[in-house]
């Protein structure tokens, strides 16, 4: 299985912050790297796929880069609503997911 | 509007089986891949395993720490899809989601608000 490795594993951030989420691959997943949300109790949200592409209904402050083993997720701006545990997971192969990234206030 | 709604959970004993249902609305449940992902209490999410439609012959693939105990099957007629588990153990115990596998499979656009399976003596 591809390992998907996120750092840093926790993140403390004030609204208004740029901060950037990085997701590395154990081996080369083209772009095939999807993004998503969960904030407490509630079901994971997707926010990006194939790296870049924001999904409907996503604000364009969330934005995605990277290809072949590193990508990163970028928040413009962050927002109130924004504290949550985000997750990377590739598609290249049968799915897995790196260990989450909570951003704290 | 795109609804999943999971159901069967519960609190089994080690060794035991339960059967979650997911019955899905807002969508041509046919045409997608289906998966199930846990989370375990506090833990990230693992993907469990998929189903794939009836032009793919509803083939299923599954993780290596539930293939042999797990298995995933559809009702179209009823846009259903179903997670018998058997031979459950404690690491099981974890929330479980059903999500639709959008652009076949390549991510996760959809969940449930997900079921919690307990595995406890």
């Amino acid at each position: 299985d591809i390992q998907m490795t996120q750092s840093p594993s926790s993140l403390s951030a004030s609204v208004g912050d740029r901060v950037t989420i990085t997701c590395r691959a154990s081996q080369t997943i083209t772009t095939s790297l999807n993004w998503y949300q969960q904030k407490p109790g509630k079901a994971p949200n997707l926010l990006i796929f194939a790296a870049s592409t924001l999904q409907s209904g996503v604000p364009s402050r969330f934005s995605g880069s990277g290809s072949g083993t590193h990508f990163t997720l970028t928040i413009s701006s962050l927002q109130p609503e924004d504290f949550a545990t985000y997750y990377c997971q590739q598609s290249y192969s049968i799915p897995t997911f790196g260990q989450g990234t909570k951003l704290e206030i | 509007e795109v609804q999943l709604v999971e159901s069967g959970g519960g609190l089994v004993q080690p060794g035991g089986s339960l059967r979650l249902s997911c019955a899905a609305s807002g969508f041509t449940f046919s045409d997608h891949y289906m998966d199930w992902v846990r989370q375990a209490p506090g833990k990230g999410l693992e993907w469990v395993g998929r189903i794939r439609y009836k032009a793919k012959s509803y083939s299923t693939d599954y993780a290596a720490s539930v293939k042999g105990r797990f298995t995933i099957s559809r009702d179209d007629s009823k846009n259903s899809l179903y997670l018998q588990m058997n031979s459950l153990k404690t690491e099981d115990t974890a929330i479980y989601y059903c999500t639709r596998g959008g652009n076949d499979g390549y991510f996760f656009d959809y969940w449930g608000q997900g079921t919690l399976v307990t595995v406890s003596s």
